[in-house]
């Protein structure tokens, strides 16, 4: 069974840098696309970019590029989403899936001073 | 890029009435698309793939049609366990890309 397993919630002060995880088991990890989507409270899902943890090939969104960095670890099954200093905004619920059919938990960032 | 718009924004309806929601995108792609349910706290579900196709074990009162530009997704009875908000998304392959459409609420009047 394939599963995807984020790491839990959040809580930062604005500027503070941050990097959540998805682990996934059950399959392959090097072998599928993984990616990363963003659900601001009360909001529609926002695809925010996607990375191939066999050659760590990454694609952003274009209202996303350069403002987070997606990597993976292919020696635990596990991607990232990472952000070198949040902001208010970055408030959401951040899913990881394996399109079309697999997703995360979800984990939730708040970002407040 | 393609921009999806999905209409109406959100619906109300009986149980037992036929729901339909409309993806439109901005220019042709094939039948890349996909339909998922939200639930409030949940993390979207896959209801339909590549347009028409019913993912296992989905219930065949939801089905999905249309290519090229012009996707329709049906509840053909509304149930009270159908309510959710329900978006279209489509993706092209290579290399990965996609876009979800606005979403639509779906409520039990």
């Amino acid at each position: 069974e394939v599963q995807l397993v984020q790491s839990g919630a959040e809580v930062k002060k604005p500027g503070e840098s941050l990097k959540i995880s998805c682990k996934g088991s059950g399959y392959s990890f090097t072998s599928y696309w993984i990616g990363w989507v963003r659900q601001m409270p009360g909001k529609g899902l926002e695809w925010m970019g996607i990375i191939y943890p066999g050659d760590s090939d990454t694609r952003y969104s274009p209202s996303f590029q350069g403002q987070v960095t997606i990597s993976a670890d292919k020696s635990i099954s596990t991607a990232y989403l990472q952000w070198s200093s949040l902001k208010a905004s970055d408030t959401a619920m951040y899913y990881c899936a394996r399109p079309p059919k697999s997703w995360g938990q979800g984990t939730l960032v708040t970002v407040s001073s | 890029d393609i921009q999806m718009t999905q209409s109406p924004s959100s619906l109300s309806a009986s149980v037992g009435d036929r729901v339909t929601i409309t993806c439109q995108a901005s220019q042709d792609i094939s039948n890349y698309l996909n339909w998922y349910q939200q639930k409030p706290g949940k993390a979207p579900k896959l209801l339909i793939y590549d347009a028409s196709n019913l993912e296992t074990g989905v219930p065949s009162r939801f089905s999905g049609s249309g290519s090229g530009t012009d996707f329709t997704f049906t509840i053909s009875s509304l149930q009270p366990e159908d309510i959710a908000t329900y978006y279209c998304q489509q993706y092209d392959n290579l290399p990965p890309l996609f876009t979800f459409g606005p979403g639509t609420k779906v409520d039990i009047k």
